[in-house]
């Protein structure tokens, strides 16, 4: 099966400081797109940042950025001066035909 | 720009009971999913239109899950008969196609328990 694995369920981290979300994947093709999502309370997932699997250069959004690793299927979220407004789940996903997601880690940002 | 409109946005049922869903996609957007998402797990792909075509529907409990887009704009999903796991948030999406890159674009969800 072709699956999104997100090790750590719950995270937290101080305002102002940096966070890493961990993400690996799993898939048999070679172009393909990777998603961060992120799920607050009210439950609409928003997306955070993308990435294109055939780009080597890793994608950036003002405080959030990724570690794309091709060969190790790693996709990592850095998060940089954190904000109370960033408490929220956060879901990796990975798109082929069809968009899969993991099962989220829940990042709580302390004041 | 309007987002993606879900109505009601909670129902609680008994099982067994019929339950329906609506969605408006954003305008323009030929694509439309429907996620269920159960607590604790990430969104699954219930059924994926292109237009008022069906592209995948592989994991729709077909039995008792329907769903529809008849003039490929707004879309209707049905469960009938409920059960108890079927208690979830469903959540309607929408993107401008169906390339894997396109930008997928999240409504609020319904929440749906089912007693």
């Amino acid at each position: 099966a072709q699956t999104v694995t997100q090790s750590q369920p719950e995270m937290s981290v101080q305002e102002a400081e940096t966070v890493t979300l961990s993400c690996t994947y799993d898939t048999s093709e070679s172009n393909y797109y990777l998603f961060w999502y992120k799920q607050p309370p009210s439950r609409q997932m928003i997306l955070v940042i993308r990435q294109e699997a055939y780009k080597q250069q890793n994608a950036t959004e003002n405080r959030f950025s990724v570690n794309f690793q091709k060969a190790a299927k790693s996709f990592s979220l850095k998060i940089s001066d954190s904000q109370l407004g960033d408490t929220a789940m956060y879901f990796c996903a990975r798109a082929t035909n069809k968009l899969i997601f993991g099962t989220g880690t829940l990042l709580a940002v302390q004041p | 720009e309007a987002g993606v409109a879900q109505s009601p946005r909670y129902k609680i049922i008994e099982k067994r009971q019929s339950v329906a869903f609506w969605c408006n996609p954003i305008s323009g957007h030929a694509t439309l999913y429907w996620y269920q998402q159960i607590l604790g797990q990430g969104p699954k792909l219930l059924i994926q239109f292109q237009n008022n075509g069906v592209v995948d529907d592989s994991q729709l409990p077909k039995d008792r899950f329907s769903a529809e887009r008849l003039k490929g704009v707004d879309s209707t999903l049905k469960i009938q008969p409920a059960k108890l796991e079927d208690s979830a948030v469903y959540l309607c999406a929408s993107s401008s196609g169906a390339d894997s890159g396109n930008t997928i674009y999240f409504g609020e969800g319904s929440w749906l328990t089912v007693v």
